[in-house]
């Protein structure tokens, strides 16, 4: 199976700050990954798929870049809804995975 | 609009079997697989498999292969799954998730775009 490692697995941040998670794999994914966000008691809501294409209704500060084995995901400017927990997933193949989960907290 | 609505909680004992439902609205129901994905007590998503409603086939992940099973019934346009032997380790809440083909270039890549509101399922004696 391919391992995604999410790098920070906790983030603590400031309202304005720019923020990047990293997610790597352990074998090259081309563009199959995607990145969701989660809150407390909520369902995952995606944010980014395809690794850089941004979903309807997703603001724009959130961004995704990377193909192959690194890819990032990055809040521009850090909103007070965006405190939550993201996790990037491939899709690589018929074993999909996600990575353990970034915790972005308000500093 | 798109809703995945699941069955309600559920609290099994060691070694019982659990089905949870999610019904589906707002789509085509045949034309959208679905995956199973659990998350255990404040710990990260788990992918557990993925069942095509169109035909019914089916891929589990392997940690889950012999115990779960997934169907369809396209009549109420409603997935299943049912996890068996359940042990303290299966306490979770387990999401039903539509998967949304997004293809370009020859390429089809894959994300789960809407979600059920979860299904918690405890397992204690």
């Amino acid at each position: 199976d391919i391992q995604l490692t999410q790098s920070p697995s906790f983030l603590s941040a400031s309202v304005g700050d720019r923020v990047t998670i990293t997610c790597r794999a352990s074998q090259g994914i081309s563009s199959y990954l995607a990145w969701y966000q989660q809150k407390p008691g909520k369902a995952p809501k995606l944010l980014i798929y395809a690794a850089s294409t941004l979903q309807s209704g997703v603001p724009s500060r959130f961004s995704g870049s990377g193909s192959g084995t690194e890819f990032t995901l990055t809040i521009s400017s850090l909103q007070p809804e965006d405190f939550a927990t993201y996790y990037c997933q491939q899709l690589n193949s018929y074993s999909w995975t996600f990575g353990q989960g970034t915790k972005v907290e308000i500093k | 609009q798109v809703q995945l609505v699941q069955s309600g909680a559920e609290v099994k004992k060691p070694g019982a079997s659990v089905k949870v439902s999610c019904k589906a609205s707002g789509y085509t129901f045949t034309s959208y697989y679905m995956h199973w994905v659990r998350q255990a007590p404040g710990q990260g998503l788990e992918w557990m498999g993925i069942i095509n409603p169109s035909g019914g086939s089916t891929s589990y992940a392997q940690k889950f292969q012999g115990r779960v099973t997934m169907t369809r019934d396209t009549s109420t346009s409603t997935v299943y799954m049912e996890l068996s032997s359940l042990r303290s380790e299966d306490t979770a809440v387990y999401y039903c998730a539509r998967d949304d083909p997004y293809c370009s270039g020859g390429s089809c890549y894959l994300s789960n775009d809407y979600w059920g509101q979860g299904t918690l399922v405890t397992v204690s004696s």
